[in-house]
C-alpha cells in the first residue's frame, strides 16, 4: 500500500449538483496533485497544492476548485456537474521542493454524473 | 503546454517476447519521464522513470531510453510474462516547481498471451 487514500470510492451525482472528493496524502508528503481520468484515456492534470497553496493548474474551468489542509490532505470540489465530468478522479502525493519526485497515486474516486 | 503522444494504443505479445512502447513529447523544458502501470480497477503505479541527464535506465526486465534531441522516449519490457498484462502510461514533467505536474500519454493496453 502506498498510503494515499481517497474517499469515497464511488459516487453517483445528478447533473447540476456539487461534489467534494477527499484525499489523504502519504505521511511526510507536502504536495497533492489531482487528475481526471476518463474511460480509456490517460490521466489529465487538474491542479496541484503545495503547502496549502495552489501551485499550478491544468486546462479545467473554475468550477473545479480545491483545498489543502495543514496536515496536507486535500479536497477537490466540482460545482455545476456536467455529464462529461464522469470519470475516475485520482490524487497523487509527493514530497516536493522541486519537480520530478515520484508521485504516489490513490485508488481513485469513480464519479458518475447522470 | 506539453503534449505527450503514445503508441501503440494496444499491443499483443506472446509470453517471453519483448514489448516496446514509444512516446513523444512537445515541450523541450520537460526533464522527468516516468512510466506507470495500471491494472484493471487499480491505481497507477510507477515502474521506472528517467531524467533528462540520462539516456538509458534499466531495472531487471524493464528499460527506458530517452532521446532529448528527438523528444522521444521508449519503454522496453523483455521476457514478458502474463502478469505484465496491464495498461501502461508514459508521462512528462517540466521539473519547474514542487511535486509533479505530469502530462500523460493516452496509454497502451498490453496483453501477454501465454
Amino acid at each position: 500500500e502506498t498510503g494515499v487514500t481517497q474517499s469515497p470510492t464511488h459516487l453517483i451525482k445528478t447533473r447540476g449538483q456539487q461534489v467534494t472528493l477527499r484525499c489523504s496524502s502519504q505521511s511526510g508528503h507536502n504536495t497533492v496533485s489531482w487528475y481526471q481520468q476518463a474511460l480509456g484515456q490517460g490521466p489529465q492534470f487538474i491542479f496541484q497544492y503545495y503547502r496549502e497553496e495552489e501551485n499550478g493548474r491544468g486546462n479545467f474551468p473554475p468550477r473545479f476548485s480545491g483545498l489543502q489542509f495543514p496536515n496536507y490532505s486535500s479536497e477537490l470540489n466540482v460545482n455545476a456537474l456536467e455529464l462529461d465530468d464522469s470519470a475516475l478522479y485520482l490524487c497523487a502525493s509527493s514530497l516536493g521542493s522541486g519537480g520530478g519526485t515520484e508521485a504516489f497515486f490513490g485508488q481513485g474516486t469513480r464519479l458518475t454524473v447522470v | 503546454g506539453e503534449n505527450v503522444e503514445q503508441h501503440p494504443s494496444t499491443l499483443s505479445v506472446q509470453e517471453g517476447d519483448s514489448a516496446v512502447i514509444k512516446c513523444t513529447y512537445s515541450d523541450s523544458a520537460s526533464n522527468y519521464f516516468p512510466w506507470y502501470k495500471q491494472e484493471l480497477g487499480k491505481r497507477p503505479q510507477l515502474i521506472i522513470d528517467i531524467r533528462s541527464n540520462v539516456g538509458e535506465k534499466k531495472d531487471q526486465r524493464i528499460a527506458v531510453t530517452l532521446n532529448k534531441t528527438a523528444k522521444h522516449f521508449s519503454l522496453h519490457i523483455t521476457e514478458t510474462q502474463p502478469e505484465d498484462s496491464a495498461v501502461y502510461f508514459c508521462a512528462a514533467d517540466p521539473l519547474k516547481a514542487a511535486g509533479n505536474k505530469l502530462t500523460f500519454g493516452g496509454g497502451t493496453r498490453v496483453l501477454v498471451k501465454p
